[in-house]
This record gives structure tokens, sequence and C-alpha cells, in this order.
């Protein structure tokens, strides 16, 4: 089946550093992915929409110039958390839209210290 | 827009007792609705959906759910719980055109031995 490998799973940065998560499709082509935020015990809230080609489409709040959003090819979309802060720690994952449904990546823990 | 409610933010069981975890959604269009598991630490990984067809629907790990569209519902069930089920489990809503994907708050499933 259709698989979206995100990574890095977990990673620890120092406030003020940038940071790059990575989703890719494997075996499919993905036109669009969807990028989320999840806070601990709360669900998960859409970031923006990244079609390949062109800008992300940013939800109402979630800065732009923070969080960095490419998708350069048709497997690949990268989220870039610049200036990170410990308020940004959270779990973000990533999915990809295909008919009928949507895959999800594993999710990447991050945590600013 | 669409929206998902769950009712019940955690729901303890014993083992080998049934459960239902209720999802309610609003929408002014026809929808997709999906129920996903997560454990700690992981992403999203697909229980079962609805597109179309027959209203009971079957997933993996012994889970199924009804779509009742007079009531707006599409309620998880399983009869007999393992001490494996105990993860949070959310309910998903999208238009049929499937451009955007909706959770609800999410269910902390416990199962205790």
């Amino acid at each position: 089946g259709a698989v979206v490998s995100q990574h890095p799973s977990w990673v620890i940065c120092k406030s003020g550093t940038s940071v790059k998560i990575e989703c890719r499709s494997l075996d499919f082509q993905a036109t669009t992915m969807f990028w989320y935020r999840q806070f601990p015990k709360q669900s998960l809230m859409l970031m923006a929409t990244s079609n390949e080609g062109s800008k992300a489409t940013y939800e109402q709040g979630v800065e732009k110039d923070k969080f960095l959003i490419n998708h350069a090819s048709l497997t690949l979309s990268t989220l870039t958390v610049t200036s990170a802060h410990p308020e940004d720690s959270s779990f973000y994952i990533c999915s990809a839209n295909l008919l009928g449904g949507y895959t999800f990546g594993s999710g990447t823990r991050l945590t600013v210290v | 827009a669409q929206s998902v409610t769950q009712l019940d933010s955690q729901v303890p069981v014993f083992e080998e007792a049934p459960v239902e975890l209720r999802c309610n959604y609003s929408s002014s269009v026809s929808v997709y609705l999906f129920w996903y598991v997560q454990y700690p630490n992981q992403g999203l990984q697909l229980l079962l959906k609805y597109l179309s067809g027959s209203t009971l629907v079957k997933g993996i790990n012994g889970f199924e759910a009804e779509f009742n569209k007079s009531q707006t519902s599409f309620h998880l069930r399983k009869p007999s719980v393992h001490i494996s089920d105990t993860a949070e489990y959310f309910c998903a809503v999208s238009s049929n055109t499937g451009n955007q994907f909706y959770f609800g708050t999410g269910t902390s499933l416990t199962v205790i031995p």
C-alpha cells in the first residue's frame, strides 16, 4: 500500500536554531501533502497544505515565515521550523491525499530546549 | 465546511468487554468518514473508512463502524477489546472532493486488565 516516510522521528534542538522535517511518498506521487501539528493530549491541527511546484497554503494563525514549506518534487515535501522556540515543541505529522483516503507519516517529535 | 465531534474524551473499559466510541459530524455536502488509531509517539493508522455503499464498514483489528446519515454519526465499535487496543482514536471527515481533512478531538481508550 501507499507509504509516507517521515524523518526524523524525533529531534532535539537549541532555541533559535532551525529544524527541517522531511516527508516522502515512497510508492506514489503526491501533488498535495498536508502538515499537521499535535500538542499533548490534543487533536491534530492542520497547519498548511503543500502543493508541488507552488506556494503552500497556510491555515489561519500559522506563521508562514516561521514554518517554511517546500514541495519541490512529487515525492518530497519539507517543513522547516525556523528560529525554533520552546513553544514550538510539538508532534508534527505529514500526510498525503490519495483517492478515497489519506496516508500519514509516522510523525516527528520536536523538542526545543 | 465540515466539523467532527467526539463526545467522549476518555473511555475506560475492561478487557474483553465491548466498546463504542462516538463520533458525530456536520457538513453541508457529501462526506467521507474515517477512524484512525494513534499509539504513543507514533503516526496515525487507518482503522476503517466510509466512502459510499454499505453503511456498515469493517476495519482492521476487529473494529467496525456504522454510517448513519439521519443522525450524522459514525460510531466505532468492537465487540471484545484487548489490552493492545489501548490508544488514542480519532474520527475524521472530509468532503467528497477530499481537499481537506478535519479531525475530532480524539478519544483515549484505556483497556483495563
